[in-house]
């Protein structure tokens, strides 16, 4: 299974853009890229997955080069809000290839200062 | 909606007791997860289950045992509850592996 770095924690103000990145040196070619955001007492919630390029919904945005060794969460114009855990996972559906176990690992914690 | 749910969200047991920590999803999903939360060390799988009586051990699965009879329903099972299994755990379940998680609000579990 890839293992995930990320950094630790990371501070930012509201209204700017803050990109977290998340490194996956020896991720597998059926391996998928998924994000989730961790609110203090609550459970993890999916933001989002992508496989190569660029992926957008209405939340972030999703960033990953052609060596796909490495993802970027990218959160526009953060709030106050946006204050929780980021984890990035690594992996693929057993069926496609991958492996069964998803890690969380220990996430990013961002904190948006007024 | 999917909806997760979790038998209780504060609990106090004893060391030594036998403990059960139930979990129910209304979607329909075949995977289910078990995963314990702990300061600084992130979330750690302990179970999941891709069918109905199936079961797989994640990275921590000692001191526990699951039971999936349905497919809406995943326990987990502390055997004899030890002080060190004092923890936040949480339940998942998903359609496939790796497409979206959805969590139920999670069980704090203090073992005195």
């Amino acid at each position: 299974l890839a293992k995930t770095t990320q950094p630790i924690s990371m501070d930012s103000y509201e209204g700017q853009e803050v990109n977290i990145t998340c490194s996956h040196n020896n991720i597998a070619t059926n391996d998928y890229i998924t994000w989730y955001q961790q609110f203090p007492s609550q459970g993890p919630r999916f933001i989002i997955q992508g496989y190569k390029t660029k992926v957008t919904n209405e939340v972030a945005s999703l960033f990953i080069p052609a060596d796909r060794k490495s993802s970027t969460l990218s959160l526009p114009r953060v709030s106050l809000s946006d204050t929780a855990v980021y984890y990035c996972l690594v992996g693929a559906p057993p069926l496609s290839g991958g492996s069964y176990i998803p890690t969380f690992g220990r996430g990013t914690s961002l904190i948006v200062h007024p | 909606d999917v909806k997760v749910t979790q038998s209780s969200r504060y609990l106090v047991k004893r060391t030594g007791e036998k403990v059960f920590l139930e979990c129910v999803q209304d979607m329909d999903h075949e995977n289910m997860f078990w995963y314990r939360q702990d300061p600084g060390l992130g979330l750690r799988l302990i179970y999941f289950s891709y069918d109905v009586k199936m079961k797989e051990k994640g990275d921590i699965p000692e001191g526990y045992s699951v039971s999936r009879e349905k497919k809406e329903r995943f326990s987990l099972i502390l055997e004899s509850a030890s002080t060190n299994q004092t923890s936040m755990y949480l339940c998942a379940s998903t359609v496939g592996q790796y497409y979206e998680q959805y969590f139920g609000p999670g069980t704090r579990l203090t073992v005195t």
